[in-house]
């Protein structure tokens, strides 16, 4: 069965300090991964993807992550944080051919302006 | 908007009780998902559908929870005899499925169980 872990429950930031989540997934096989956020009052929105190809990818808000194979990891960073960017962050992954997807349990991220 | 709708968006209710929560999918989405989140934890898969077929159901999922998607369209998930154990955020999401452009799924604002 595959598994998430997020180390940093909550992490606080000066607005413009740059911003790395940690995601390390257990699975043996191929995956897709994934972050969500979830704004405050709102529902949870894809902020980025990675299916295949280049290990960098870029989402939305200047977000990035990398996966490192090797590692089983797919850290999330941001090179100046806003306080806009106060959310709590979910990385997500699931095996490739399988709907199902395993959530992290979450980084509580806060901006302070 | 045309995202994924859930209702009722609160729902409380006594222990013992039925209750039944509705999910309106991203129009075409031929697969819909639910999911659970307690407090301080990511969701938890429950379930999903492709069209009408409910393909998979977790362990989590116990005899007291029954899903539908009767047409392949909207979606209810009916939990009977409610514990408190069963307070949480039920959520749904819907993709186009694995032969589709992304794969992506995209959720819906959730409907959250309290079980007095």
């Amino acid at each position: 069965a595959q598994s998430v872990s997020q180390h940093n429950h909550h992490v606080i930031l000066s607005e413009a300090a740059s911003l790395e989540l940690g995601c390390n997934y257990s699975y043996g096989g191929t995956v897709n991964l994934f972050w969500y956020v979830q704004y405050p009052g709102q529902h949870l929105q894809l902020l980025l993807k990675y299916f295949s190809g280049d290990p960098l990818v870029k989402g939305i808000k200047g977000f990035e992550a990398e996966f490192i194979k090797s590692k089983f990891s797919f850290n999330l960073r941001k090179p100046s944080v806003q306080w806009s960017d106060t959310a709590e962050y979910f990385c997500a992954v699931n095996a490739r051919g399988n709907e199902k997807l395993t959530f992290g349990t979450g980084t509580r991220l806060t901006i302070i302006p | 908007d045309t995202g994924v709708s859930q209702d009722p968006r609160h729902k409380i209710t006594k222990r013992g009780q039925n209750v039944t929560f509705r999910c309106d999918p991203i129009s075409e989405h031929n697969r819909l998902y639910w999911y659970r989140q307690t407090l301080g934890q990511g969701p938890e898969f429950l379930t999903y559908f492709q069209n009408e077929a409910q393909l998979e159901k977790s362990r989590l999922l116990s005899d007291r929870f029954s899903a539908e998607r009767p047409k392949g369209s909207f979606s209810t998930l009916e939990i009977q005899r409610t514990e408190q154990g069963d307070s949480a955020m039920y959520l749904c999401a819907s993709s186009q499925g694995a032969g589709g452009p992304d794969g992506i799924q995209y959720f819906g604002a959730g409907t959250r169980l309290s079980v007095l």
